[in-house]
């Protein structure tokens, strides 16, 4: 199975950057890495996905270790609306199912 | 932009009871997958349908079955419901664009209770 490695929790103050570390030290050369994240009471939400170049979209970047052992989901400002459960997920060969693990559940304050 | 629609979003059983969940996937989308979250628990996947073919298998009892119909909305049938099915039950649903870059969309969920 799909193996990835994510600190249980994390803290953040609002109106600052947020570093989310993934182990997948285990990944192999064609999985993806996808990055969702879960919501109080809501279903889960796609966030950034990449294979080896960082990746930027409006919602968070992903920084790609160059030997690909490990990622980091960025959210350049936090807000209280960020406060949810980030999955950090490998894709694993032509399977396309989501295999979720414990996620880090980011807490933000004021 | 539509969104999944899962239905009912409630639902409250009785043990050996059956119970049917309904998912709607977005217009276009060819894929629907079914998740299920306990309490305190991460999403686990049960069954994935592809073009109306079941296309992957998870950890889903055998009382539980599910199909893909011809308008792409698919549906879980749960039958001698247990009180550990009580659970949050997530559709999803994607256009396929390659297994691994594939990206899914979730709905709001159906909270079953069995009681």
């Amino acid at each position: 199975d799909a193996k990835t490695t994510q600190p249980n929790s994390m803290e953040s103050n609002e109106e600052e950057p947020v570093h989310l570390p993934c182990n997948h030290s285990t990944i192999s050369g064609t999985d993806y890495i996808h990055w969702y994240r879960q919501l109080p009471s809501q279903g889960p939400e796609y966030v950034i996905h990449g294979l080896t170049s960082n990746v930027n979209n409006r919602m968070a970047s992903l920084a790609i270790a160059e030997d690909r052992k490990s990622s980091t989901l960025i959210l350049h400002r936090a807000t209280l609306r960020d406060a949810a459960v980030y999955y950090c997920i490998r894709s694993s060969g032509t399977a396309s199912k989501l295999t979720f693990g414990t996620g880090t559940r980011l807490q933000v304050t004021l | 932009a539509a969104g999944v629609i899962q239905s009912p979003r409630h639902l409250i059983k009785e043990k050996r009871e059956t119970a049917t969940l309904k998912c709607y996937p977005i217009p276009r989308h060819d894929t629907v997958y079914w998740y299920q979250q306990g309490p305190g628990q991460d999403p686990q996947f049960l069954i994935s349908f592809y073009e109306k073919m079941q296309s992957d298998k998870g950890s889903i009892p055998d009382r539980f079955s599910a199909q893909q119909f011809s308008d792409y909305h698919s549906e879980l049938n749960m039958s001698s419901l247990e009180l550990g099915d009580s659970a949050l039950y997530f559709c999803a649903s994607s256009l396929f664009a390659g297994a691994a870059k594939n990206i899914q969309y979730f709905g709001a969920g159906t909270r079953l209770s069995v009681l």
